[in-house]
């Protein structure tokens, strides 16, 4: 079954600081792999995706992720952090159909 | 345009209480989604309708109903809702019928409080 691990509830940088966030899946096939961001109190948006092809995909807002096969890994990151990038970050697999499949989500704190 | 949108963007109802909750979108999108979020927690599907037909219910309670009366509208209906239900439920649409790795768009929500 194909599922999602995001590794830290919650993760705290200071504003200019490196993000990582980690996400490590679980699948028997060539997965498609998303990343989206929830600001509070709204509803989630796309930040990035994998499908195939590329293996180092950038997003919106200056955030790219790369697509590790041998490390089943498709951690997310931004060189530099900025206030406004705090909010939950979720990443998650389709299972077709349909379907996605969230990881339990990280919480981004970005310190001044 | 990217836009689901959704309303009420809050609601209150009693356990006796009929609400409706809706959804839109003009993207011309085929596939679209309720999720349910509970505080602190990712969103979990509740139901997929590909085509206005509903494809996927996943096992939720029959007091939420769900409808969809053209491709551009969803609702869920609600009825003797328990405290529990209290949730943020989100709407998205895909622009196929749900295809694999198709990307949803999701509106900003209802915010649901049942006392």
């Amino acid at each position: 079954a194909q599922s999602v691990t995001q590794l830290g509830s919650h993760v705290s940088v200071s504003e200019g600081a490196l993000v990582l966030l980690r996400c490590n899946y679980s699948s028997s096939v060539p997965p498609y792999l998303f990343w989206y961001v929830q600001y509070p109190n709204q509803g989630l948006q796309l930040l990035l995706k994998y499908t195939t092809g590329a293996t180092l995909v950038k997003g919106i807002n200056g955030f790219e992720a790369e697509f590790k096969k041998s490390e089943t890994s498709f951690h997310l990151t931004k060189p530099s952090a900025h206030m406004s990038d705090a909010a939950e970050y979720f990443c998650a697999v389709s299972l077709g159909g349909g379907k996605l499949i969230f990881g339990q989500g990280t919480e981004l704190s970005v310190k001044p | 345009d990217t836009e689901v949108t959704q309303t009420p963007k809050h609601l209150v109802m009693g356990m006796t209480n009929k609400k409706s909750l809706k959804c839109e979108q003009h993207m011309g999108h085929r596939a679209m989604y309720w999720y349910k979020q509970k505080a602190k927690k990712p969103p979990e599907l509740m139901f997929v309708y590909s085509y206005e037909k509903l494809s996927i219910n996943e096992s939720v309670p029959s007091r939420f109903s769900p409808e969809c009366p053209n491709s551009s509208l969803l609702n869920l209906h609600l009825h003797a809702l328990q405290p529990e239900d209290s949730a943020l439920y989100l709407c998205a649409s895909s622009q196929e019928g749900g295809l694999d790795g198709e990307t949803q768009y999701f509106g900003p929500g209802t915010r649901l409080l049942v006392l």
